[in-house]
């Protein structure tokens, strides 16, 4: 069975806080993706990467880093995180070609 | 900026109904076309996907796509409340194919 795991489902931190969301895949995917979820906005993609140190910016990246030393891991990093930074992440995966991508539970993040 | 526009809703049809959910995209040189459907507080989850004009069916769902008009539909057929969610339509398009997606169509199915 496919499976992208986020580690974790709630995340409460305060504002100025370094704050790191990782996502693991275990299908051997080459690229894998950060989204965000707000109501009304849809899934808008932060960042993305196409293989094991590639990253390219998506549609709103500021405030946001990423990184991806091995090919299932791609850890999302909020450098210091502010309160409009709080929504739902989430992260996805997808192997080469016209296929889906398969997305991970999610993490709401409450900056406070 | 590569733009999906849905109608946001909400949608309510009648249990038995056809659900017809539309989809405009800007980028021409979109490649594949996806619908998810996406329960409250839980991730989305593919339904279909299609890459050529016309009609693809599975089961209850035909997706419509018409690349002339940048368009892609799904229609659900004999709709059931269990189909209450949010569908998400996607394109795909990009070096990695990355998704982007419009802001959803939230479809309640009246018993």
């Amino acid at each position: 069975d496919v499976k992208v795991t986020q580690s974790s489902r709630y995340l409460v931190k305060r504002t100025g806080e370094k704050v790191f969301l990782e996502c693991v895949q275990d299908m051997d995917h080459e690229n894998m993706f950060w989204y965000r979820q707000d109501p009304g906005l849809g899934l808008r993609l932060i960042y993305f990467s196409y293989d094991v140190k590639m990253k390219e910016k998506g549609d709103i990246p500021e405030g946001y880093s990423v990184s991806r030393e091995k090919k299932e891991r791609f850890s999302l990093i909020l450098e210091s995180a502010s309160t409009n930074q709080t929504s739902m992440y989430l992260c996805a995966s997808r192997p080469q070609g016209y296929t889906e991508a398969f997305f991970g539970q999610g993490t709401r993040l409450t900056v406070v | 900026q590569k733009e999906v526009e849905q109608n946001s809703g909400p949608l309510s049809v009648p249990e038995g109904a056809i659900a017809s959910l539309n989809c405009t995209y800007s980028d021409r040189g979109s490649q594949s076309f996806f619908w998810y459907r996406q329960y409250s507080g839980k991730s989305p989850e593919l339904i279909m996907f299609i890459y050529s004009n016309g009609d693809k069916e599975d089961g209850r769902f035909t997706a419509q796509l018409n690349k002339a008009s940048q368009y892609v539909s799904l229609l659900i057929r004999d709709s059931q409340p269990s189909d209450s969610a949010t569908y998400l339509c996607a394109v795909s398009s990009g070096s990695a194919r990355q998704l982007t997606f419009g802001s959803g169509t939230q479809l309640t199915v009246l018993p």
